[in-house]
C-alpha cells in the first residue's frame, strides 16, 4: 500500500526565508503525488500535484515541488517565506490498492510557523 | 468557481445523539468522498461514492452511514455518537471515475462537538 511520511511535525522559518516541507513516499507503482494546505479552521486547499508529466511541478502562491525517484521524494519548497504561509501542509499520496477510487493517503502533516 | 459545500458547518451533539452532515460537490463532479480529521490528526478517508453507487470503503464506523443521491448531493449520517467522533468531516469531490490522477477538491468542513 502507498504512504507518504512528512519530517518535522512543526517547521519555523523567518519571512523571506526559504520554505522546505519534506515528504517521502513509499509506493510500488508510480505514485500520483499532492500537497495540501489547510489554514486554520479552514478546509484543505490543493497546492499542487505530480501527475508524471514533468518532475518539477509548480502551484499557487509560489510553491513548487520537485519529484524525485531516486529519493522517493516530493519535497515542497517556496524561496521566500510570507507571513499568509502560517499553515498546515499536507502531503498526500492516491491509493494505488486495487479499488475503485482515488481516495488520498495523507501524511500526518507539518505546521509551518513564520517568524517577522 | 464553485466549491464542495458542505452543510451544517458547526454541530454539536450530545452523545448517542445521531447528527447528519450533507454535501454538495462541485457541479459535474461524479465522485464524492469523506473524510475525517481529528484534532491535530490527518485526514482519514472514510467512504467514496462514483454515480450513486458506494465505490470505496475506508475506516468507517459501523454506527456511520452515508449515500450519494440523484443530484449527487451526498450525506453522512452518523447515529450513536461518542465522544471521540468529535472532528472536523470533510466532504471532497472529483470528476470522473476515480481515477488515480484526478485532482480531488475538499469542502470547508463541518466540526462536529459530540459532549
Amino acid at each position: 500500500a502507498q504512504s507518504v511520511t512528512q519530517l518535522g511535525s512543526h517547521v519555523s522559518v523567518s519571512e523571506g526565508a526559504l520554505v522546505l516541507l519534506r515528504c517521502n513516499y513509499s509506493s510500488s507503482v508510480p505514485p500520483y503525488l499532492f500537497w495540501y494546505v489547510q489554514y486554520p479552521n479552514q478546509g484543505l486547499q490543493l497546492l499542487l500535484k505530480y501527475t508524471s508529466a514533468a518532475t518539477l511541478v509548480k502551484g499557487i502562491n509560489g510553491f513548487e515541488a520537485e519529484f524525485k525517484k531516486s529519493e522517493t521524494s516530493f519535497h515542497l519548497t517556496k524561496p521566500s517565506a510570507h507571513m499568509s504561509d502560517a499553515a498546515e501542509y499536507f502531503c498526500a499520496v492516491s491509493d494505488e490498492d486495487g479499488g475503485a477510487t482515488n481516495k488520498l493517503i495523507f501524511g500526518t502533516g507539518t505546521l509551518l510557523a513564520v517568524q517577522p | 468557481a464553485a466549491g464542495v459545500i458542505q452543510s451544517p458547518r458547526h454541530l454539536i451533539k450530545e452523545k448517542r445523539e445521531t447528527a447528519t452532515l450533507k454535501c454538495y460537490p462541485i457541479p459535474r463532479h461524479d465522485t464524492v468522498y469523506w473524510y475525517q480529521q481529528g484534532p491535530g490528526q490527518d485526514p482519514q478517508f472514510l467512504i467514496s461514492f462514483y454515480e450513486k453507487m458506494q465505490s470505496d470503503k475506508g475506516s468507517i464506523p459501523d454506527r456511520f452511514s452515508a449515500q450519494q443521491f440523484s443530484d449527487y448531493h451526498s450525506e453522512l449520517n452518523m447515529s450513536s455518537l461518542e465522544l471521540g467522533d468529535s472532528a472536523l468531516y470533510f466532504c471532497a469531490s472529483s470528476p470522473g471515475d476515480g481515477y488515480s490522477g484526478n485532482t480531488i477538491y475538499f469542502g470547508e468542513g463541518s466540526w462536529l462537538t459530540v459532549v
